[in-house]
C-alpha cells in the first residue's frame, strides 16, 4: 500500500524568508508525486508534480519540489515567501497502477508566513 | 469558465435522508473521481469512474453510490444519511487514468448531517 507523511502540522515563516514544506512517500516502484494547496472554504489547486526526469520541479506561484529517490522525499520549496502563500498544503502520491487507487494524500501542513 | 463544478455549495440535512452531490467538468476529461475530506482535513479517495468503469473505494458504505449519465457528469447520491457523512466532499478530474495523470479538484460540498 502506498502511504505520504507530512511530519509537520505546522510551518511558520517571516516574509521574504525560504520555506520548505516536507514530505515523505512510501509506493511500491516509482512514484508519481504531487502538491496540492487549499485556501480556506476552497478546493485543492494543483501545484506541481513529478513524473519522471529532472529531479527539480517547478510549479506554479514560484514553487519546486526536490525529488529525492534515496531519501524517498519530495519536499515543497520557494527561495522568498509571500503573506498570500499562507494556507494548507498537501503532498500526495500515486503509484503506476493509477485507476482505482486514486490519489494518496499526506495529512497535510499549514502554511503561515508572518509579516 | 469553472472547471470542475459541484452543486450545491452547502447541504445541510437530517439523519435518514437521501440526497445527491452533483459534479460537472468541461475539460473533456474521461476520468472522474470522488474524495472526501474529514473535519482533520484528511482526505480520501471514495471513487474512480473511467469508460463506464467505475472503481470502488473498499472502504466506503453501499448506501454512497455514484452515478455517470455522461462523460462530463459524475454525481453522488447517498442513501440514509448518519452523523458520520458530514464532510466535505470534492470531485475531481483527469485526462486519462493513468497514474501520472493530474487530478483537477472541484470546489467542495460541505455536508452537515444533524
Amino acid at each position: 500500500a502506498q502511504s505520504v507523511a507530512q511530519p509537520e502540522d505546522q510551518v511558520n515563516v517571516a516574509e521574504g524568508n525560504p520555506l520548505t514544506v516536507k514530505c515523505t512517500y512510501s509506493v511500491s516502484g516509482n512514484p508519481y508525486l504531487f502538491w496540492y494547496v487549499q485556501y480556506p472554504n476552497r478546493g485543492l489547486q494543483f501545484l506541481l508534480k513529478y513524473i519522471t526526469g529532472d529531479n527539480l520541479v517547478k510549479g506554479s506561484y514560484g514553487f519546486e519540489a526536490e525529488f529525492n529517490k534515496s531519501q524517498t522525499s519530495f519536499h515543497l520549496k520557494k527561495p522568498s515567501a509571500l503573506v498570500s502563500d499562507s494556507a494548507l498544503y498537501f503532498c500526495a502520491v500515486r503509484g503506476l497502477g493509477g485507476g482505482a487507487d486514486g490519489l494518496t494524500f499526506g495529512k497535510g501542513t499549514h502554511l503561515i508566513i508572518q509579516p | 469558465d469553472t472547471a470542475v463544478s459541484q452543486t450545491p455549495k452547502y447541504l445541510v440535512t437530517q439523519m435518514g435522508n437521501d440526497k445527491s452531490i452533483k459534479c460537472e467538468q468541461n475539460l473533456g476529461h474521461d476520468t472522474m473521481y470522488w474524495y472526501k475530506q474529514d473535519s482533520k482535513k484528511f482526505l480520501k479517495i471514495m471513487f474512480s469512474y473511467n469508460n463506464k468503469e467505475l472503481i470502488i473505494n473498499e472502504t466506503v458504505p453501499n448506501r454512497f453510490s455514484p452515478k455517470s449519465p455522461d462523460k462530463a457528469h459524475l454525481n453522488l447520491h447517498i442513501n440514509s444519511l448518519e452523523l458520520g457523512d458530514s464532510a466535505v466532499y470534492f470531485c475531481a478530474s483527469s485526462q486519462g487514468a493513468g497514474g501520472q495523470e493530474t487530478q483537477y479538484f472541484g470546489p467542495g460540498t460541505r455536508l452537515l448531517v444533524l
